[in-house]
């Protein structure tokens, strides 16, 4: 029930194409889903987050689609440059009176060729 | 703004020694947390602290793992001894508030145990 689950592991895409990174989650509690962006040797940056009372949340060339009914989320990346290649985090929490615990995905490396 | 501090960067050491890592996390920050990332994996969350006190550590192996967070503030990570498998980039982070929300990284410290 804490597990978040991420797909795929890795991923190339062409300079300009769109980048898909898919999520589930099975803990109907959870309500903060959070992605992470990570480069080499550095800590995880927040990238973008929702929480689930919206269905998208765009900023710039990065979207979160959720789908309550399905327990999924996913995120976009539009018009993908080579300076997005990095490991990309899902997570799930409970906030609202809880600690906040953050749950992660296993994480999908991401390679856009120039 | 500073970010979160962590000290050492690199340690490795030899298989039942002990090792201790520092976190200065954001000034002002109430939640202090201690996740463990083992390569190719998402980051796993060992110990959270919010001020002073412990809030979750049901993931800590309590029987070689140590944590504290002096006066709210800076927090130590100890592992004595150490095994194989805790061969991993620990990180800390840190929150603003005490129920979730955005998390702030530090850039990880990088333990091989040989």
């Amino acid at each position: 029930q804490q597990q978040v689950k991420q797909s795929p592991q890795s991923l190339i895409v062409q300079k300009g194409g769109i980048s898909i990174i898919n999520c589930a989650y099975e803990n109907t509690a959870f309500d903060y889903f959070p992605w992470y962006q990570q480069f080499p040797g550095k800590g995880p940056a927040l990238l973008i987050a929702i929480r689930p009372d919206v269905s998208e949340k765009k900023e710039g060339r990065f979207t979160i689609s959720f789908n309550k009914s399905a327990k999924q989320f996913s995120l976009h990346i539009m018009d993908s440059q080579p300076g997005d290649s990095a490991t990309y985090f899902c997570a799930a929490s409970r906030g609202s009176g809880n600690t906040g615990k953050l749950i992660f995905g296993q994480g999908t490396t991401l390679q856009v060729k120039p | 703004e500073a970010g979160v501090a962590q000290s050492p960067r690199y340690k490795i050491i030899e298989k039942r020694q002990s090792v201790a890592f520092w976190c200065n996390p954001i000034s002002g920050h109430a939640t202090l947390y201690w996740y463990q990332q083992i390569l190719g994996q998402g980051p796993k969350l060992l110990i959270q602290f919010q001020n002073n006190g412990v809030v979750d550590d049901s993931q800590l192996p309590k029987d070689r793992f140590s944590a504290e967070r002096l006066k709210g503030v800076d927090s130590t990570l100890k592992i004595q001894p150490a095994k194989l498998e805790d061969s991993a980039v620990y990180l800390c982070a840190s929150s603003l508030g005490t129920s979730g929300g955005r998390q702030y990284f530090g850039a990880g410290t990088r333990l091989s145990v040989l």
